[in-house]
Order: structure tokens, then C-alpha cells, then sequence
């Protein structure tokens, strides 16, 4: 059981907006801002698209955006297209001894 | 050009040693923090630990605390990996990545297959 709970499977047409959520609890992702969200697609390394709730890395497309509210941080995705395609993943720092707990990730499906 | 550069895949037997490595390139190795995280097969990521290579100081998950060891060699820009008792549970996709100025993993290696089978 991971430490964020993500749900399974989310899924929309192109052009539409999706939101994956990512559930966690005081000790990490409400009380930190230190979320962070990866996409992975198959056979390929995770790559950081959200880092720190909400903030953007170099090359990664505005149509990604990153919130929180309470234990829940939530990742969305809008004018979705094909190659939105993938495995998502959020992690968080913790306080617990661990430093860092990633979710149990989301697959994204394009219709 | 950040890299870092994992070594290639590995199929052992149960109760067998493994270290397996990650070259990082194109910064100052000794300055940002490389942590390794597991995939296993149709399975999420796992936050295996942590090290910064700058004095190698070490934070592991409980989850694999005593199961692995992180270690560096800043000679060589290296990162490691080490089981000394390979179990078909750790049959897996292992990761090494590495933090940028926060918390979370900016860039990542390619993977290393780690296969236990007897």
C-alpha cells in the first residue's frame, strides 16, 4: 500500500481537461509544499512535469498545472492530447523518516 | 548536459551479491542529492533512499532500511547500489535520479533490470 493515494485510472477525449488526485495527510502532502508530479510512459523513465505543488520545469508544456488544498494535491491536464498518454506519478516529502513517499500512480488514457 | 548513466541489466540467483551504478555527468557531482527508487514489475515507484555525495550522508525508507546500501565514489562521479543478498522479490526496474534545488527528481537515469531467478 503506498504512502499517496492516487486513483487507478483516469481517462478523456482530446481537447478536454482531466485532474488526477493525489491523497496524502498532515505529515506530507498537507503539510509541506513540496509535491511533485512525474509522467511515465511505457518502457521510458519517469520525467518531472510539476515540482514544489506547482511550479513548472524548463520544457514542459503550460497545458500542466499543479494545485493543492489540505492533504490533497492534484495534478491537471488540459487540451489533452495523445501523447498525454501515461503513467502518473506524485510523490511529496514527508516528515516521517522516510523524507520522501511517492502515490501508487495513475494511468491516463486518451480516448 | 546533466546525465546520469545506470549500468546495464543484471540476472542473478537468489542469495547472490549485486552493486549496480550510476555515472553522473555534466554537474558538480558532489552537490545535489542522488536517490535510487524501485519499480517493480506493473508496479508504482518506491522511495528507496537517498544519499548526497558531497559526505555521503545517507537516509533510507524504513521499507528497504537493512535490505540495501547506498553508497558513493565521488572519484568517479558514481553512484551505488548494493544487495548482498539478492531475494526474487527484488526482481525489478531500479532508478537512480537526482534532485535539483528542491525536493523531487529532476533528472533520471535509464533504469537497470534487475532479474533474481534460480
Amino acid at each position: 500500500q503506498s504512502a499517496l493515494t492516487q486513483p487507478a485510472s483516469v481517462s478523456g477525449s482530446p481537447g478536454q481537461s482531466i485532474t488526477i488526485s493525489c491523497t496524502g495527510t498532515s505529515s506530507d502532502v498537507g503539510g509541506y509544499d513540496y509535491v511533485s508530479w512525474y509522467q511515465q510512459h511505457p518502457g521510458k523513465a519517469p520525467k518531472l512535469m510539476i515540482y514544489d505543488v506547482s511550479k513548472r520545469p524548463s520544457g514542459v508544456s503550460n497545458r500542466f498545472s499543479g494545485s493543492k488544498s489540505g492533504n490533497t494535491a492534484s495534478l491537471t491536464i488540459s487540451g489533452l492530447q495523445a501523447e498525454d498518454e501515461a503513467d502518473y506519478h506524485c510523490s511529496s516529502y514527508t516528515s516521517s523518516n522516510t523524507l520522501e513517499v511517492f502515490g501508487g500512480g495513475t494511468k491516463l488514457t486518451v480516448l | 548536459e546533466v546525465q546520469l548513466v545506470q549500468s546495464g541489466a543484471e540476472v542473478k540467483e537468489p542469495g547472490e551479491s549485486l552493486k549496480i551504478s550510476c555515472k553522473g555527468s555534466g554537474y558538480s557531482f558532489t552537490s545535489y542529492w542522488i536517490g535510487w527508487v524501485r519499480q517493480m514489475p506493473g508496479k508504482g515507484l518506491e522511495w528507496m533512499g537517498i544519499i548526497y555525495p558531497g559526505d555521503s550522508d545517507t537516509t533510507y525508507s524504513p521499507s528497504f532500511q537493512g535490505q540495501v546500501t547506498i553508497s558513493v565514489d565521488k572519484s568517479i562521479s558514481t553512484a551505488y547500489l548494493h544487495w548482498s543478498s539478492l531475494k526474487a522479490s527484488d526482481t525489478a526496474m531500479y532508478y537512480c535520479a537526482r534532485r535539483g534545488y528542491t525536493y523531487g527528481f529532476v533528472y533520471w537515469g535509464q533504469g537497470t533490470l534487475v532479474t533474481v531467478s534460480s
